[in-house]
């Protein structure tokens, strides 16, 4: 069971708006910023948002990250095949003092 | 940019320890701003950070709960790199191992990465 809870999967259809949420607790999500990092098959985790909201340089602006509370949501609009992934949460976790990943959303592009 | 290259063996028996390294281009071991992480994905367990170790004038390393009483992340300034060591493995710790830079206020996210291993526990 992860520390991080989102859901298993998630889709949409090319062009639409597709949000992925993650809930942690008052010792993670609700004390540190959270990262986002997308995983395409085969591959290594690459980072894609950080500091809540904030996109490294090269990830298209149709990323975006937000938080409230002890939840944090990544938004995709205008979907694209290239989308079809699989998205992580991270945060660092006060009370266990190291970081804490979600369980992964596997996006479907329909 | 930082580029991360991990060397290390695919197979490791039970009881034995996993060593990997992680060689850094593009930065220092010895950066005051970053930190060095080792984390493993595996389909029972997930994205698991094991641990991490940076410089502040000395040395510091972080472990996982899960594994603090098996590991050791040690780096070698010498060498610009840093290494794994996972002590008394079973089966359970076969997952692909990543190393990864970041984690901290100056660079917040995992980001690079390393390109994986997977190793796997089996006599």
């Amino acid at each position: 069971q992860s520390v991080l809870t989102q859901p298993p999967s998630a889709s949409g259809t090319p062009g639409q708006r597709v949000t992925i949420s993650c809930s942690g607790s008052s010792s993670n999500i609700g004390s540190n910023t959270v990262n986002w990092y997308q995983q395409l098959p085969g591959t290594a985790p690459k980072l894609l948002i950080y500091s809540n909201n904030q996109r490294p340089s090269g990830v298209p602006d149709r990323f975006s990250g937000s938080k409230s509370g002890t939840s944090a949501s990544l938004a995709i609009s205008g979907l694209q095949s290239e989308d079809e992934a699989d998205y992580y949460c991270a945060v660092w976790d006060d009370s266990l003092t190291g970081w804490v990943f979600g369980g992964g959303t596997k996006l479907t592009v329909l | 940019q930082v580029q991360l290259q991990q060397s290390g063996p695919g197979l490791v028996k039970p009881s034995q320890t996993l060593s990997l390294t992680c060689a850094i281009s593009g930065d220092s071991v010895s950066s005051n701003s970053a930190a060095w992480n080792w984390i493993r994905q595996s389909p029972s367990r997930g994205l698991e950070w094991l641990g991490r170790t940076y410089y502040r004038s000395k040395t510091y390393n972080e472990y996982a709960v899960s594994v603090k009483s098996r590991i050791s992340i040690n780096p070698d300034t010498s060498k610009n790199q840093f290494s794994l060591q996972l002590k008394s493995v079973t089966p359970e710790d076969t997952a692909v191992y990543y190393c990864a830079r970041g984690g901290t206020l100056a660079v917040p996210g995992f980001d690079p990465w390393g390109q994986g291993t997977l190793v796997t526990v089996s006599s």
